[in-house]
């Protein structure tokens, strides 16, 4: 039992390039979700999915897409990475108390 | 919208110390949630409160749920160095789940 898996762990990009960050649960549930963190503004939500086939807009996710595979996997994608998007990215999944489980995060610079 | 305040930003204790962080909400909350997030690691889930004026302990640690289900507070009693990282509360009210900014503990031996 992983937990929520992420893959990978560093990535350095350069500006205008794409990249996709995977994310994966093995708790069955159905709510995942994709944060970033920044020096001193918390967690702030990019996109989450209530449930397998759906997503939806968090607080900033302009310059962000996602996909929700299938139940277990919830990916994220950069299509044209800007320096803005330097930042530590943590893929979470909630199941039916609230209680979310957070994944080690990848560590994300674009230069 | 719903909104969750907790303050302060940043606490810096002697070991030895108490600490205490505190979350305050715009509504009325459901339950909320308390996290601790070592320096590099990731956020890890500690409690949850549910009920009206809940009360939980965990060794060292306090957690309680306002009378009025808005508002709650993380104490913690003789801090270590082991303490140290960043606390954060979530509410959560009508199928929605806001995380504050978050309390940076450091603990200086």
């Amino acid at each position: 039992n992983a937990g929520v898996t992420q893959t990978p762990k560093f990535q350095v990009l350069k500006t205008g390039q794409s990249m996709t960050l995977q994310c994966a649960q093995d708790m069955n549930h159905n709510s995942m979700y994709w944060y970033r963190q920044d020096p001193g503004m918390g967690l702030r939500l990019i996109y989450y999915s209530a449930s397998e086939g759906t997503t939806d807009k968090g607080e900033v996710p302009n310059g962000y897409n996602v996909s929700r595979l299938n139940k277990r996997e919830f990916s994220l994608r950069l299509e044209s990475a800007a320096p803005s998007q330097t930042s530590v990215y943590f893929c979470a999944s909630r199941g039916r108390t609230d209680t979310q489980y957070f994944g080690p995060g990848t560590r994300l610079t674009v230069l | 919208g719903q909104q969750v305040m907790q303050i302060p930003q940043y606490q810096h204790v002697q070991e030895g110390e108490d600490f205490t962080t505190y979350c305050n909400s715009s509504t009325t909350l459901s339950n909320i949630q308390w996290y601790k997030q070592r320096p590099g690691g990731h956020p890890v889930f500690l409690i949850q409160l549910v009920k009206s004026g809940e009360v939980k302990k965990q060794k060292r640690l306090t957690f309680q749920f306002g009378e009025a289900k808005k508002n709650s507070s993380l104490h913690i009693t003789a801090t270590q160095t082991t303490d140290v990282g960043t606390y954060f509360c979530e509410g959560g009210s009508n199928y929605k789940l806001t995380f504050g900014k978050g309390t940076l503990l450091t603990v200086n031996p």
